[in-house]
């Protein structure tokens, strides 16, 4: 079983929403900052988000900020987020990633989930 | 936000051959907190090097870290099949973090 599993990737017009969900299982999800990095097709790799290991402070990239919201769900070892007001430069493969340091605000990503793929497209 | 620069674009090296990678930074970059990921197609990026430094579990030796101001360096002292792949430098201590755009290594 892969510790960080993304789900709810699909096709969406522009203008839409999806919500995304990783999965953790394995480690103690609750002492780990979660991320997500995405990656459009043929590019290469873009910050997107984290949210903190308690779930009451969060960070976005411009690019998404205001549009997307991340929230985690330690009882359900679970992150989400909802991307609202989806334009085409959304689209890329979305990746939820943790930490190698738990608790720690800085940390380099040592454990990601295989990714899921957000089309935007009429 | 801090810039990463990466060069080469693209660099072609046989099996063997030691190859240098660097990742320069637009400014300081806090207390070194620099990454370097391996990815190759279709899968995720996978952590070699953090801290600028400091080898990730179970990362082989001959991939190494080292900084020097806001340069840093990725080198594979002997390349072997499986190191053929995109690089990516990334700064994690500074918001917003940023991945630098990559160097590929592909098989001369």
């Amino acid at each position: 079983q892969l510790p960080l599993v993304e789900s709810g990737g699909g096709l969406v017009k522009p203008g839409g929403s999806l919500r995304l969900s990783c999965a953790a299982s394995g480690f103690t999800f609750s002492d780990y900052y979660i991320t997500w990095i995405r990656q459009a097709p043929g590019k290469g790799l873009e910050w997107i988000s984290f949210i903190s290991y308690s779930g009451d402070s969060s960070f976005y990239a411009d690019s998404v900020k205001g549009r997307f919201t991340m929230s985690r769900d330690n009882a359900q070892n679970s992150v989400e987020l909802q991307m609202n007001s989806l334009r085409a430069e959304d689209t890329a493969v979305y990746y939820c990633a943790r930490g190698v340091t738990p608790f720690s605000y800085y940390y380099a990503l040592d454990v990601w989930g295989p990714g899921t793929s957000v089309t935007v497209s009429s | 936000e801090i810039v990463l620069t990466q060069s080469p674009g693209t660099l072609s090296l046989s099996p063997g051959e030691r190859g240098t990678l660097s990742c320069r930074a637009s400014q300081s970059v806090t207390s070194n907190f620099l990454a370097w990921y391996q990815q190759k197609p279709g899968q995720a990026p996978r952590l070699l090097i953090y801290g600028a430094s400091s080898r990730a579990t179970g990362v082989p030796d001959r991939f190494s870290g080292s900084a020097s101001g806001t340069d840093f360096t990725l080198t594979i002292s002997r390349l072997e099949p499986e190191d053929f792949a995109v690089y990516y430098c990334h700064q994690y201590g500074s918001s917003p973090q940023t991945f630098g755009p990559g160097t590929k290594v592909d098989m001369k």
